[in-house]
């Protein structure tokens, strides 16, 4: 089955600063890669997701870049801002008859220091 | 629209019993998918479900079971809990096609002692 890896674990970061975070993932056939966000004692909100046929996705200070290739990737925040302290958790949806489950790394929490 | 709403929020429950927990979808949605969250490992898939047909399961014992109703509704059970099973419980819905966003529920706090 899909396997998603998600790195750092944990991360700091100065107001202002840039974050980013990447995932791998083992399943070539996966084309949905979601990211979200989880703020202490709150449910998980979708920020952005990129489909297979796409290669990157802005929407504002957040990106996601992916490389279908290398079955990588990657969130981006720029100019981050305390309340973007959180653990993301990248996902990967699967193939065939496991398109409609999302496997998702580990997480990653963020902390932007002010 | 009212999001995805999980009922209880928290329980409390001795090894060796079961316990049932509940899901209700945005409306329209018809798709509903449970995820065991611990600290560490993250999200971890337990089974979905789609017009009352369950789709997909992930590698979880046979302890783990679910069913979900002619409104969509969903509910999870857990028979003969273990203290492994302490975990935060979430439920997410969607329109059940592939590629569309899943929404989360607030979740429901299993606490076994």
């Amino acid at each position: 089955g899909e396997n998603v890896e998600q790195h750092p674990s944990t991360l700091s970061v100065q107001e202002g600063d840039s974050a980013v975070i990447k995932c791998t993932y083992s399943d070539s056939a996966s084309n949905y890669f979601p990211w979200y966000k989880q703020e202490l004692g709150k449910r998980p909100q979708l920020i952005i997701d990129i489909r297979s046929n796409v290669g990157e996705k802005k929407d504002q200070r957040i990106a996601v870049t992916l490389n279908k290739t290398a079955k990588h990737f990657s969130l981006h925040i720029t100019e981050t801002q305390p309340e973007d302290s959180a653990v993301y958790f990248c996902a990967a949806s699967g193939s065939g008859g496991s398109n409609y489950k999302l496997t998702f790394g580990k997480g990653t929490l963020l902390t932007v220091n002010p | 629209k009212a999001g995805v709403t999980q009922t209880p929020r928290y329980l409390i429950k001795t090894r060796g019993q079961q316990v049932t927990l509940s899901c209700s979808p945005i409306s329209g949605h018809r798709s509903v998918s449970w995820y065991q969250q611990t600290p560490g490992q993250g999200l971890q898939f337990l089974f979905e479900y789609f017009s009352e047909t369950q789709r997909n399961k992930g590698n979880f014992p046979g302890r783990f079971s679910g069913r979900q109703f002619s409104n969509s509704r969903s509910e999870m059970n857990v028979s003969t809990l273990e203290l492994g099973d302490s975990a935060l419980y979430l439920c997410a819905s969607s329109l059940g096609q592939p590629e569309t966003e899943a929404f989360f529920g607030q979740g429901t706090r299993l606490t076994v002692v």
